[in-house]
């Protein structure tokens, strides 16, 4: 089967930067993404990591070691409105992509 | 371009009733997806469809749920004889084949069962 951890909540401090961890085991591995999704909201697309390093998008950046079955998202420069959740999303083989649980991140002033 | 969209945006049913939840896919995206979402809860994949390709109902959680695309755009997801345990926010995404590891999302049909 397939499986995602990654912690159910972060808190931290505007302007500072945070890093969301996400853990995964599975067979077949093709990619991690993330997506990010506001109370309400529909989840949007962040980012895609296929190959082992860093991917960065603007104060987004995205990291993969496939060898450790481990990414990170990074959020620099954290402003108000990136409180949200942050979902990492597992694709393996012809399967749909699989959805961790989500991490609401809070910031505050 | 128009994104996802999805009717109604809410309803409210009562137990036992069906229902049925509408997704417009974005143009030319062939590979569509119908997800759960519990308040406060990560995504749980219900069925997907690719192109002609039989769908994958792999997530159905049971035979009261079905699915079917018509004419490779429109999908329709019908939830007989509603259970309180449906409610849910139904979210619908759809992707171009050779990138499903990027979805895009519909704002949701947020279902209550009283």
């Amino acid at each position: 089967g397939q499986s995602l951890e990654q912690p159910s909540e972060v808190t931290a401090v505007e302007g500072a930067i945070v890093q969301i961890n996400c853990t995964y085991q599975t067979s077949g591995f093709y990619g991690l993404s993330w997506y990010q999704q506001h109370d309400g909201g529909a989840p949007t697309f962040l980012s895609y990591n296929a190959l082992d390093g860093l991917e960065e998008t603007g104060r987004f950046s995205s990291f993969l070691s496939r060898s450790d079955s481990y990414g990170y998202l990074l959020l620099q420069e954290l402003q108000m409105k990136d409180s949200a959740s942050y979902f990492c999303a597992l694709r393996s083989g012809n399967t749909p992509l699989v959805f961790g649980k989500g991490t609401r991140l809070s910031v505050i002033a | 371009g128009a994104g996802v969209s999805q009717s109604p945006s809410n309803k409210v049913t009562e137990k036992g009733k069906d229902v049925e939840l509408r997704c417009d896919p974005i143009s030319g995206h062939t590979a569509l997806y119908w997800y759960r979402q519990s308040l406060g809860q990560g995504l749980e994949f219900l069925i997907y469809f690719q192109g002609n390709s039989a769908p994958d109902k792999s997530g159905l959680p049971s035979d009261r749920f079905s699915a079917e695309r018509t004419g490779g755009s429109v999908s329709t997801l019908t939830i007989q004889r509603t259970q309180q345990e449906d409610s849910a926010v139904y979210l619908c995404a759809s992707s171009l084949v050779t990138q499903y590891n990027e979805q895009f999302f519909g704002p949701g049909t947020r279902l209550t069962v009283l």
